[in-house]
């Protein structure tokens, strides 16, 4: 049980171009999704976190405008890349709690890739 | 603020080896502390857990016990196999949130 689904699992795309990615609990309430990301070789650096209905709380030195993050389900968040650059490619890792299910549970994370 | 500390890889080992990976943790209070592991190209996976002090958490014949003297939840396994080579992640939980150590990368040699 508690399983969390990200989709997609590997994006490759252009300069300029928005990436939208998906973040599901397949089987529980998820009130609490955090995003993070992982440079290759280095720990996970939670981005934000996002409450079912309102709005998500970036971490410090995290543009809430580059880095749209919509919870608007206690079932799925999006994170949108907008207008990705080479320097944004890397491994997004989605994570989800809810009532009983501590810690939080991980997605299989996305690889994205700037061209 | 909180930090969690583990030792610094990588760390290479024949099949069969014991095994230890260091943790340290700094908290105010009585956090909860977890090990992680992500396998290459994949999501993290919770490899095991404790609550509270003196609390061993074991899974897959790795365990770790929360030691509130010495702020320390090593990771141990008696005899290491290649499909362990993976990514571990020692981590503490504040209020929802997750703090990660830097990760140690773990090489099985058959």
């Amino acid at each position: 049980g508690a399983v969390v689904s990200q989709h997609p699992s590997r994006v490759i795309c252009k300069s300029g171009t928005s990436v939208k990615i998906e973040c599901r609990s397949l089987d529980f309430q998820a009130t609490t999704m955090f995003w993070y990301r992982q440079f290759p070789k280095q720990s996970l650096m939670l981005m934000a976190t996002s409450n079912e209905g309102s709005k998500a709380t970036y971490e410090q030195g995290v543009e809430k405008d580059k880095f749209l993050i919509n919870h608007a389900s206690l079932t799925l968040s999006t994170l949108t890349v907008t207008s990705a650059h080479p320097e944004d490619s890397s491994f997004y890792i989605c994570s989800a709690s809810g009532q009983g299910i501590q810690p939080q549970h991980f997605g299989d994370g996305t690889r994205l890739s700037i061209l | 603020g909180d930090s969690v500390t583990q030792m610094e890889g990588p760390v290479t080992l024949s099949e069969e080896a014991f095994l230890t990976i260091n943790c340290t943790y700094t908290a105010t209070g009585y956090p909860s502390l977890f090990w992680y592991v992500q396998y290459p190209g994949e999501g993290l996976q919770l490899l095991l857990k404790a609550t509270k002090a003196d609390d061993k958490g074991s899974n897959k014949g790795f365990e770790a016990t929360y030691r509130k003297e010495t702020t320390s939840f090593h990771l141990e396994k008696g005899s290491v196999q290649v499909s362990d080579s993976a990514v571990y992640f020692c981590a503490l939980n504040r209020d929802d949130k997750i703090i990660f150590g830097k990760g140690t990368r773990l090489h099985i040699l058959p």
